[in-house]
């Protein structure tokens, strides 16, 4: 059964910072990989889908890469400000048919 | 402001009512979805439905009962629940499957009391 591991869980840094979040899952035989934000108390929001073919997506200021062989996404997000604090949700699917979630990482960006 | 809508917001209910969790999308997506959230959690898979066939219960008890009456809706009917089924009830649509990014509503907040 596929497992999604997401460190670190919380991260603070300051505006400006460029940052990665980890994210490694356990059945390298996936279809894609999401990454999600979500804000408190409201839904899930999709920031990038990487099929498992690509190595890598980018939307401006983020960018995440998939290493199936080992078992592992990063996302890069460049130039932080305090609207990126969030919590970031990594998610690999199983067998294709179900998303399997990470239990996130919750960044906070200071001004 | 998310494309896929779920009513109502908030839910209070005691555990002998019967109650309707409704969700819409009209982006024409084809797979939806029904995830369960508690506090500090990842979400949890519960159901899915694929051009309005249930193709995957993830055994949810039988206390929820998804229902897809089209294309464009799903609801999720609730019955005798427990405290513990309190959370955030979360629903998302993909346009065929998981090749595709999922749409998240902003979810339910359930409390059974």
């Amino acid at each position: 059964k596929q497992e999604v591991t997401q460190i670190p869980a919380a991260l603070s840094v300051p505006e400006g910072e460029n940052l990665v979040l980890n994210c490694s899952f356990t059945d390298s035989a996936i279809y894609n990989l999401q990454w999600f934000r979500q804000d408190p108390g409201k839904g899930l929001t999709s920031l990038l889908l990487i099929q498992s073919s690509q190595r890598e997506q980018t939307s401006g200021r983020l960018n995440a890469s998939l290493d199936k062989s080992s078992g592992r996404s990063t996302l890069y997000i460049a130039a932080s400000q305090p609207g990126d604090s969030a919590t970031y949700l990594c998610a690999a699917d199983q067998a294709g048919t179900a998303l399997i979630f990470g239990k996130g990482t919750t960044l906070s960006v200071s001004s | 402001d998310t494309e896929v809508t779920q009513t109502p917001k908030h839910l209070v209910m005691g555990m002998t009512n019967k109650k309707s969790l409704k969700c819409e999308q009209h982006m024409g997506h084809r797979a939806m979805y029904w995830y369960k959230q508690k506090a500090k959690k990842p979400p949890e898979l519960m159901f899915v439905y694929s051009y309005e066939k249930l193709s995957i219960n993830e055994s949810v008890p039988s206390r929820f009962s998804p229902e897809c009456p089209n294309s464009s809706l799903l609801n999720l009917h609730l019955h005798a629940l427990q405290p513990e089924d309190s959370a955030l009830y979360l629903c998302a649509s993909s346009l065929y499957g998981l090749n595709s990014p999922l749409h998240f509503g902003n979810g339910t907040r359930l409390t059974v009391t």
